[in-house]
């Protein structure tokens, strides 16, 4: 079982929609998730962090964390082609090192 | 720019040579990690620094693989005797303490040829 899976993309949505993506992770003992952006042969940009469960809210991005359920997710409202991304889930399982999902694909249709 | 910066942006090699790549984290990071990213996967651990101190490193950094702190400050990672399959994206990140966000440099692609 891998640590951190994603849903399988590529995900198409169009311009001004809700764009859902989510995450599951395999160590219980988790505290720190994130979601990162990359373009295209770019490296990952941070985007989002969140700690406890519930919502956090930044901007168009909402990520929501259920850790019985070990499970992450990402909002991204009123998308725009500028989102067009692979979105990255990260997981710390343990003190030192991030684990990340493959990716998903997003792309913004105009 | 106070980010993480990595040099070189992109290295050509051919199969056998050796390289080194640089990173510099941001100045009050005293976490560094060296990743490892190949098309259609994410990022995946190669191994961390403490300051000085390299304190981990995956079972995916094989003998050729070599990196160091030296005062804590930048890291440099080298590969020696380079094969096809070194070819990739090679990511620098830092970050404040334990758990704390990674941020990342602009990468070092890889291609050996």
């Amino acid at each position: 079982q891998k640590e951190v899976e994603q849903n399988s993309g590529p995900l198409s949505v169009p311009e001004g929609a809700i764009a859902s993506l989510n995450c599951t992770y395999s160590d219980r003992g988790s505290q720190s998730f994130f979601w990162y952006r990359q373009y295209s042969g770019k490296s990952p940009e941070l985007i989002m962090s969140i700690y406890s469960n519930g919502d956090k809210e930044d901007g168009r991005f909402t990520a929501q964390l259920n850790k019985a359920s070990q499970y992450v997710s990402l909002l991204i409202r009123d998308s725009q082609p500028s989102d067009s991304a692979t979105y990255l889930c990260a997981v710390y399982p343990n003190d030192y090192k991030l684990s990340f999902g493959a990716g998903t694909t997003v792309t913004v249709r105009a | 720019d106070t980010g993480v910066s990595q040099d070189p942006r992109h290295k050509i090699t051919k199969r056998g040579q050796n390289v080194t790549f640089r990173c510099d984290p941001i100045s009050e990071h005293n976490r560094l990690y060296w990743y490892r990213q190949t098309l259609g996967q994410g990022p995946e651990f190669l191994t961390y620094f403490q300051n000085e101190a390299q304190l981990e490193k995956s079972r995916l950094l094989s003998d050729r693989f070599s990196a160091e702190r030296p005062k804590g400050s930048f890291s440099t990672l080298e590969i020696q005797r380079t094969e096809q399959g070194d070819s990739a994206m090679y990511l620098c990140a830092s970050s404040l303490a334990v758990g704390y966000e990674q941020y990342f440099g602009p990468g070092t692609r890889l291609t050996v040829t």
